[in-house]
């Protein structure tokens, strides 16, 4: 198995520019999400999704969107990418999506690491 | 809101010694509570957790951590530190049924 898998690793945009960072997972995981981290604050929760068909807002969702049309993919979309967004991305998952549950730890994706001049 | 607070920046310690990374919270309820590590350039990876039960939690790696209700804490032990040990290590805490909240992050730092 992959586990999850995140593309690209790194991309640099310009100011205003659109892109997609892919997130895929091959253990059927019900739970999806994206994490950003940044230097002193940790990893902020930007959308995350219990199933296909269903998303939800974390706590930094402005900016982005996402859909989930299958079990396995989860994109997350920079519609106008800005200086802010540079950041690291993590795509993480979950068999469960109770996280305090016996099948609920997280699986992380390796991060995609995006500039935005 | 749920909350973890990780007052260390960094931890220095000498291999072969214990080591503990501190973690704090706050919660309206029960708490649920994660600790994970993250080496270099990868994602996260699951340590362990405190669900219900023993205060003592036994996880991955020969870690363990403490509950204490009344000092509301998570702290992470080790008994004796490994230099492949450092890397960031990071709290969190279940502040929905599916979202979690994480510390900023400690960086440990184990010398030969």
């Amino acid at each position: 198995n992959a586990g999850v898998t995140q593309t690209p690793k790194f991309q640099v945009l310009k100011t205003g520019q659109s892109m997609t960072l892919q997130c895929a997972q091959d253990m059927n995981h019900e739970y999806m999400s994206w994490y950003r981290q940044d230097p002193g604050m940790g990893l902020r929760l930007i959308h995350y999704s219990v199933g296909a068909g269903i998303t939800d807002q974390g706590e930094v969702p402005n900016g982005y969107n996402v859909s989930r049309s299958t079990t396995e993919d989860f994109p997350l979309r920079l519609l106008s990418a800005a200086p802010s967004q540079t950041s690291v991305y993590f795509c993480a998952s979950s068999y469960s999506a109770d996280l305090k549950s016996n099948n609920s730890p997280l699986h992380f994706g390796n991060g995609t690491r995006l500039t935005v001049t | 809101a749920q909350s973890v607070a990780q007052p260390e920046d960094q931890v220095n310690v000498a291999e072969g010694n214990p080591l503990t990374v501190k973690c704090t919270y706050s919660v309206s309820g029960n708490p649920y509570l994660f600790w994970y590590v993250q080496y270099p350039n990868r994602g996260l990876q699951f340590l362990l957790k405190y669900i219900t039960g023993d205060n003592l939690v036994k996880g991955s790696y020969g870690f363990e951590a403490e509950f204490n209700k009344s000092q509301t804490s998570f702290h992470l032990k080790k008994p004796s530190a490994l230099v492949s040990d450092s890397a960031l290590y990071f709290c969190a805490v279940r502040s929905g049924y599916s979202t979690l909240t994480f510390g900023k992050g400690t960086m440990l730092l184990v010398s030969p």
